[in-house]
């Protein structure tokens, strides 16, 4: 089992809805979870950061984190044409600074 | 201008051909890392580093050689290319080792090795 999962999309929806992106995780240790965006052609670049459970909001972007269910979400409310875009979520797996991450979801958002 | 900068950003090579994918970065990072990005499998890491002269493997380390002598530079080093190692290679960096996460990446070396 991969430590951390993720459901490749793609996945396309109007401009204006609410997006959930989610993630699975096997290994409990190391409590940080990450969502990164990357645009085509360009590198990962960290969007939200979490530590343990519960939600962190950022604008229109929440993190929820259930470690019951080892579950990562991303929402993206009112999503719009720009956050069109591959969202990879992460977790540390090890010491000082390993991160692993999911396979990503490709996102669009059309008009 | 804060970033991390990989050279070059696309290589077309041949089997057994050295090469060195550069990296240097900056904002005086101390934990440098490289990833390669494959469809299917996502980002893993090769190799890091958590400060000048202190290097480790990651999880697919085979294959690749690391150097840091100067605490900006984290040179990738592929000895005798193999086709198997075609991938979109990614630099990253943060401020120091503990700092869980926050890794800044660079644009990505697209490399092919026929």
């Amino acid at each position: 089992q991969k430590e951390v999962e993720q459901d490749p999309g793609p996945l396309s929806v109007p401009e204006g809805a609410i997006v959930s992106l989610n993630c699975t995780y096997s290994n409990s240790a190391f409590q940080y979870f990450m969502w990164y965006r990357q645009y085509s052609r360009k590198g990962p670049e960290l969007l939200m950061y979490t530590y343990s459970s519960g939600n962190k909001e950022d604008g229109r972007f929440t993190a929820q984190v259930d470690k019951s269910s080892k579950y990562i979400s991303l929402f993206i409310r009112d999503s719009q044409p720009s956050d069109s875009a591959t969202y990879l979520c992460a977790k540390k797996t090890g010491g000082g600074n390993k991160l692993t991450f999911g396979t990503g979801t490709q996102l669009k958002v059309e008009l | 201008e804060a970033q991390v900068t990989q050279n070059p950003r696309y290589l077309i090579t041949v089997t057994g051909k050295k090469l060195t994918v550069t990296c240097s970065q900056n904002m005086n990072h101390e934990y440098m890392s490289w990833y390669r990005q494959d469809p299917g499998l996502g980002l893993r890491q090769i190799y890091y580093s958590m400060n000048v002269e202190v290097t480790d493997k990651g999880d697919v380390p085979e294959g690749y050689k690391v150097s840091r002598k100067e605490k900006r530079n984290f040179p990738l080093i592929l000895e005798s290319p193999s086709p198997n190692q075609t991938s979109l290679y990614f630099c990253a960096s943060s401020l120091t080792s503990s700092t869980a996460g926050e890794l800044f990446f660079g644009e990505g070396s697209r490399l092919t090795v026929l």
